[in-house]
This record gives C-alpha cells, structure tokens and sequence, in this order.
C-alpha cells in the first residue's frame, strides 16, 4: 500500500530557503517525484531521485533517503511565483505513481 | 505545453448521467495514467495502462471505466454521476520504458455535476 506524510501548509519568506518535508511507506518503491501545481493547474515536474542523496536543479534540490522512507525538496532564492502546492510522489511496482496530499507554500514579501 | 491533451476542458452534467473524458498521451508515450483531484484535495490515483493494457489500479469505482486505444489514446468513461464526483480529472502521460520517465499532465478536465 501506499502512506505519504507531507505538512498541509508551510509559509516563507522571499528570497529564503524553504525544506518541504515528506515521510513515505510504498510496496516495491523504485524513485520519489517531486511536483508543483498552482492551483487549478496541472501538476509540473521538478525533480526524480532512485537513490540515495542530493539532486540538485538550480533554485531546487531534493534528497532521498530510502531507508527511512524520507525525501525533502529544497528550495532556495524564494519568489513570489514559487506560491503553489508541492506534491510528493513515490514510486512503486509497475512504475505507478501516487500523490501526497501536497504542501501549500505561501511565499510572502 | 507538456503535449498532453485532455478535452473536454469543462464538462456540466446532472446526477444519473455518463460522460466520457479523452486523453491524446505525448507522442511517442506509451503509459497513461488518470487521476482525481476534487477541491482542495491531493490527486487520486485511478488507474494505469501501458501500450493498451491496463497496468495498475488504484481507488476507481465501478461506475468509472477506462481504456487505452491501439492509437494509444485513451478515454475515462464516468457513469451514474453523482454530486461527489464533480472534480479536476487529470491525464498524464510518460514513455513508461524507465522508473525515471516523469509523468507529463494535460490540463486536465473540470467535471461539475449539479
């Protein structure tokens, strides 16, 4: 089965870093995604980790560590734009993909 | 533009009806993937298929069906409609040969059922 914990909501500061926490327990896992969607928009891609540590991509990193069932998204230089849900996203047997709940990052002046 | 396509973009029916939702996947995907997202809620798994078979599936109900065309398109037929199942019903799409292929979402398909 599939169990992801991510914090409802989370409120930072422009031009700050910003850590999106998300615990996970999923069957046959093979990779996490991490996604932003703004409201009432599709879901974009960000970032994919399989194994353990760091993936850097400009303003935004994600870690993994598949031990714990643990991923993080980092997000530094905040901006106004970067307002939206984050959603985590493991990925297990058959290359099936399920959402979290998401995070709803308020990022404020 | 992720090359995705979902039409139709809005759809208004009333309880009891059936609707069918279609989903052109990026060229050159083979695995289509649908999801539910109602109002602020996360998105919900349906159900997978790959190269016309159906590959996973997730909390779909029996009025909900769906299939993967040989073209390679795919359509959610909803039946029964009831007040709950208004909601953003998105497709996505990836080649589906690797555990690193991202999915790529079409804009989905706002269904209001009154």
């Amino acid at each position: 089965g599939q169990n992801i914990d991510q914090p409802t909501e989370m409120t930072a500061t422009e031009g700050a870093i910003v850590q999106i926490n998300c615990t996970y327990q999923t069957s046959g896992f093979n990779g996490l995604f991490w996604y932003q969607q703004h409201a009432g928009e599709a879901p974009t891609f960000l970032s994919y980790n399989v194994l353990d540590g760091l993936e850097e991509k400009g303003r935004f990193s994600s870690f993994l560590s598949r031990s714990k069932g643990y991923s993080y998204l980092l997000l530094k230089e905040l901006q106004m734009k970067d307002s939206a849900s984050y959603l985590c996203a493991p990925q297990g047997g058959y290359q099936k993909v399920t959402f979290g709940t998401g995070t709803k990052l308020q990022v404020i002046p | 533009d992720s090359g995705v396509t979902q039409t139709p973009k809005h759809l208004i029916t009333a309880t009891g009806q059936r609707v069918t939702l279609r989903c052109s996947p990026r060229s050159g995907d083979l695995s289509v993937y649908w999801y539910q997202q109602s109002l602020d809620q996360g998105l919900q798994f349906l159900i997978q298929y790959y190269n016309g078979e159906e590959r996973a599936k997730g909390n779909i109900l029996e009025r909900f069906s769906a299939q993967q065309f040989p073209d390679l398109h795919s359509e959610l037929n909803l039946s029964s409609l009831e007040l709950g199942d208004s909601a953003l019903y998105f497709c996505a799409s990836s080649s589906g040969t690797g555990n690193s292929s991202p999915l790529h979402f079409g804009n989905g398909t706002r269904l209001t059922v009154t």
